[in-house]
């Protein structure tokens, strides 16, 4: 199996442009979660899906961002408009159940200038 | 509510030195606990686990302690290498609900 897939790597964009970040789950993992990692505020939960619905999506930072997962092997996360300080690295990871150690992707570099 | 609580680093070890990274909890019912580690540049990868008290989670050489009367999942090594550094992550699965992690300790290993 390739693992949990995020794209892109890296993204650099200018403050007020909308940032796709993309997210592929391990095939048969029935639960994805959005994660965003910073110096200060360590790692965060966004959002998580199970079966692809949305189930809590409280620790979204405002209504600047917005996920969605399509189907069972996609996921995306927006944000509209980017701001410096959404700069961090975002990882997405799945399971099977919340309960279960998740598998985690490589992550997206995002940095807003 | 729910909380995970590591120490705060870095850890700065000599090669072959014992290693011991604290973590406790706080959780309503008996959750899962976890050990993860990230290496520069990578995401999370779990490391260990353990579902109940007094389960001992171990791999690679890493032992952690399901202690559910001090609350605590305390990582330990007997004898870390240069390759063991990297951020650790303790972390805790409440009912229903994604996986909480700690801050993350750093540790630095050095030959």
């Amino acid at each position: 199996d390739a693992g949990v897939i995020q794209s892109p790597r890296h993204e650099v964009t200018e403050m007020g442009q909308e940032v796709t970040l993309r997210c592929k789950p391990i095939s048969g993992h029935n639960s994805l979660f959005w994660y965003r990692q910073t110096m200060m505020r360590g790692l965060e939960l966004l959002i998580y899906f199970n079966n692809n619905v949305p189930i809590d999506d409280s620790g979204m930072p405002e209504d600047r961002f917005s996920a969605k997962m399509p189907n069972a092997s996609f996921s995306t996360l927006k944000i509209q408009p980017s701001e410096p300080r959404d700069s961090a690295v975002y990882f997405c990871a799945s399971s099977i159940g919340t309960g279960e150690g998740y598998t985690f992707g490589s992550g997206t570099r995002l940095t807003v200038v | 509510g729910n909380s995970v609580t590591q120490m705060e680093g870095p850890v700065t070890l000599s090669e072959e030195a014992f290693l011991t990274i604290n973590c406790t909890y706080t959780a309503t019912g008996y959750p899962s606990l976890f050990w993860y580690v990230q290496y520069p540049g990578e995401g999370l990868q779990l490391l260990l686990k353990a579902t109940k008290a007094d389960d001992k989670g171990s791999n690679k050489g890493f032992e952690a302690t399901y202690r559910k009367e001090t609350t605590s999942f305390h990582l330990e090594k007997g004898s870390v290498q240069v390759s063991d550094s990297a951020v650790y992550f303790c972390a805790l699965s409440p009912r229903r609900t994604a996986l909480i992690f700690g801050k993350g300790t750093t540790l630095s290993v050095s030959s």
